[in-house]
């Protein structure tokens, strides 16, 4: 069965960085690009980036720009997320989403990390 | 601010049935019949309940089905259970790079 699992919460200090692991299994890795999604304490869904494994190819949110990196590793069937120059705004859970091509959603999501920015 | 507009909340009583809207743009929902919905619980990942405008995966029940009528899609959950109390999120395939947008979401209160 298809199965996403993300890493550990994080607590992180203002103007550091953090990098969260999504570990696939279940499927062929390269056929699905994987999305990442945030939400933030009581809000909803924010749209942040997507990667091609086959090609790493990335398309990420304008608001993200410069702050984020997102790479894949097919010999070990996981994609990272990794966001800079965090502030107090990046607390939230971060998700990572499987996009199905002949759906177009996503149809299988990770468990979630916390991530917690705090001085 | 979201893309696609939902209510902020809705609510029903047990056995009634209820309507979530989600309304869009011809870039995304009218544009394209691959509208999803999402349950999710407190504490928990999103839970996809409708793809393709009026599908169902494996294991959804029957009571939760979906429409779509130009720029907007709805959700229909029927017969409501307490255990359906959650917050709904609507998405869209769309044009833009992204190809993913999402609803603000709605909190479904059972009564």
């Amino acid at each position: 069965q298809v199965q996403l699992v993300q890493s550990g919460a994080e607590l992180k200090k203002p103007g550091a960085s953090v990098k969260v692991s999504c570990t696939t299994s279940g499927y062929t890795f390269n056929d699905y690009y994987m999305h990442w999604v945030r939400q933030a304490p009581g809000q909803g869904l924010e749209w942040m980036g997507r990667i091609n494994p086959k090609s790493g190819g990335t398309y990420k949110a304008q608001k993200f720009q410069g702050r984020i990196t997102l790479t894949s590793e097919p010999s070990i069937n996981t994609h990272y997320m990794e966001l800079t120059t965090l502030t107090s705004d990046d607390t939230a859970i971060y998700y990572c989403a499987r996009w199905d091509t002949s759906l177009l959603t996503g149809d299988y999501w990770g468990q979630g990390t916390l991530v917690t920015v705090s001085s | 601010q979201s893309a696609l507009t939902q209510p902020a909340s809705v609510s029903g009583s047990p056995g009634q049935s209820i309507t979530i809207s989600c309304t869009g743009s011809n870039t995304d929902i009218g544009g394209y019949d691959y509208v999803s919905w999402y349950q999710q619980k407190p504490g928990k990942a999103p839970k996809l309940v409708i793809y393709g405008v009026n599908n169902r995966p494996s294991g959804v029940s029957n009571r939760f089905s979906g429409s779509k009528s130009g720029i907007t899609a709805s959700l229909t959950i029927s017969g409501l259970q307490a255990e359906d109390e959650a917050d709904y999120y609507c998405s869209s395939y769309t044009t833009y790079s992204s190809n993913w947008v999402f609803g603000g979401g709605t909190r479904l209160t059972v009564l």
